[in-house]
């Protein structure tokens, strides 16, 4: 069984800048969420994606966005990237229905200067 | 929205010393875990526990939904315990991935 990955590692834009980060899901689910995590906080929920639409969306702005794929993978897309937004960005994935565990991924760090 | 409250907000242990770490949330929930953040950022999941009590090893978790509460026991603490660890719940009626966390509990664990 393969686990949540998610690409890159770390990551370092340039204010106003654009950026794409990638999670592929563990097998068998087809649920995948977005958190973004600053330095010293718990995780905080950007969005969710199910059937490749978005189903729920935390308090972020819309230049954050996403997509899903028909493999269930997924993207996140940040535009006008503002030093905030420097964080530790994690994917989870689950499947659908009575259980709700959710399994997170790696994470990518996003430095923003 | 609902609200979810861990303490203490750190504990030093000795190695080899129990704890235990409360999460209190204030409204009714489908989900509920408990996490591990290691150094490198990743969540490592100990207990899928909405209800009910789970042991796995020296960890032990239970959450009585009906008071809004769960605790995470660690017993025999060891060095590799240190860390953060998160409780995070779903509210009933939310998203499904919408898990809303706690500040967390940093773990110290003394050799």
């Amino acid at each position: 069984e393969t686990g949540v990955t998610q690409s890159p590692t770390h990551l370092i834009k340039t204010r106003g800048q654009q950026v794409t980060l990638r999670c592929s899901s563990q097998s068998g689910h087809n649920t995948v969420s977005w958190y973004q995590q600053a330095l010293g906080q718990g995780p905080q929920f950007i969005f969710q994606y199910y059937r490749e639409e978005e189903n729920g969306r935390g308090n972020f702005p819309p230049r954050f966005s996403g997509l899903q794929f028909p493999n269930y993978s997924s993207e996140l897309n940040v535009n006008a990237l503002e030093l905030d937004d420097s964080a530790l960005y994690l994917c989870a994935s689950s499947g659908w229905g009575d259980n709700y565990e959710q399994y997170f991924g790696p994470g990518t760090r996003l430095t923003v200067t | 929205g609902i609200q979810v409250e861990q303490s203490p907000p750190d504990l030093i242990l000795q190695e080899g010393a129990n704890s235990t770490l409360r999460c209190n949330f204030s409204d009714s929930v489908n989900n509920l875990q408990w996490f591990h953040q290691n150094p490198w950022g990743q969540l490592i999941n100990l207990f899928y526990i909405p209800s009910g009590t789970k042991q796995n090893g020296r960890l032990s978790a239970t959450t009585v939904a009906t008071e809004r509460y769960s605790l995470l026991y660690i017993s025999s603490s060891q060095t590799t315990d240190s860390g953060v660890y998160f409780c995070a719940v779903g509210r009933v009626g939310g998203s499904q991935g919408n898990l809303i966390f706690g500040k967390g509990t940093k773990l110290s664990v003394k050799p």
